[in-house]
């Protein structure tokens, strides 16, 4: 059964620093996202990608966040300065037209 | 902000069947009842939506009242397993419309 996947799992990285997290989805889906989690909160929405542009995003994306689909099977999350606050787990999701969400297993992200 | 209300957590025995409750009172013509859960700090997982009747898949069955503004998620045979945190989630179907998440319900299985 086909799958999204999100590398790294963990990513640790110093406060300041940029980090890029990536996502494969789903093969033949159109729609993508990101969500972040900060532990024991809901999971929020950042921002959604369609046709190589962002559709929606959220106040929570900022100036510090960019995406990309630099590739037909690649689609990244970019934070160019980190901050203490952006700890937490980020998950990729995608869907077809018609379809539900599907969601990658998350990468945590640890900023020190 | 979510558009549904959860009871913030649930017990149920193993084996028996465990009944989520959601209410969504302001969902509108085109919006359907997505159910997703999450366990521990995994990527939620979708399990089974609708728009006005009911449904049933190989996880659950979702059982949506005739005014919508209400409907009801049913594990038949809860396991363990099935111990994670259940978010209720209105949408429409097509498209780029985000999932907004709200607090869930907490379901716990036990032995």
């Amino acid at each position: 059964e086909p799958e999204v996947t999100q590398t790294p799992s963990h990513q640790v990285t110093q406060m300041g620093q940029e980090v890029i997290l990536r996502c494969v989805p789903i093969s033949n889906h159109l729609y993508f996202y990101w969500y972040r989690q900060i532990l024991g909160q809901k999971v929020e929405f950042l921002v959604s990608f369609y046709n190589n542009e962002i559709s929606e995003k959220s106040e929570i994306f900022d100036d510090q966040f960019s995406v990309e689909r630099p590739d037909g099977s690649n689609f990244t999350l970019k934070i160019r300065s980190t901050k203490l606050e952006d700890s937490a787990m980020y998950f990729c999701a995608s869907n077809r037209v018609d379809n539900e969400q599907f969601f990658g297993p998350g990468t945590r992200l640890t900023v020190l | 902000d979510a558009k549904t209300t959860q009871p913030p957590s649930m017990d149920c025995a193993e084996g028996r069947a465990a009944n989520l409750p959601c209410n969504h009172s302001t969902i509108s013509g085109n919006e359907y009842v997505y159910w997703y859960r999450q366990i521990h700090s995994q990527g939620p997982q979708y399990i089974i939506h609708g728009l006005k009747n009911n449904e049933t898949n190989e996880m659950a069955s979702l059982i949506i009242t005739e005014d919508r503004k209400s409907s009801t998620l049913i594990l038949p045979h809860a396991t363990l397993r099935d111990t994670a945190v259940y978010y209720c989630i209105v949408r429409e179907l097509w498209g780029t419309d985000k999932l907004i998440f709200g607090t869930g319900t907490r379901l716990q299985v036990f032995p």
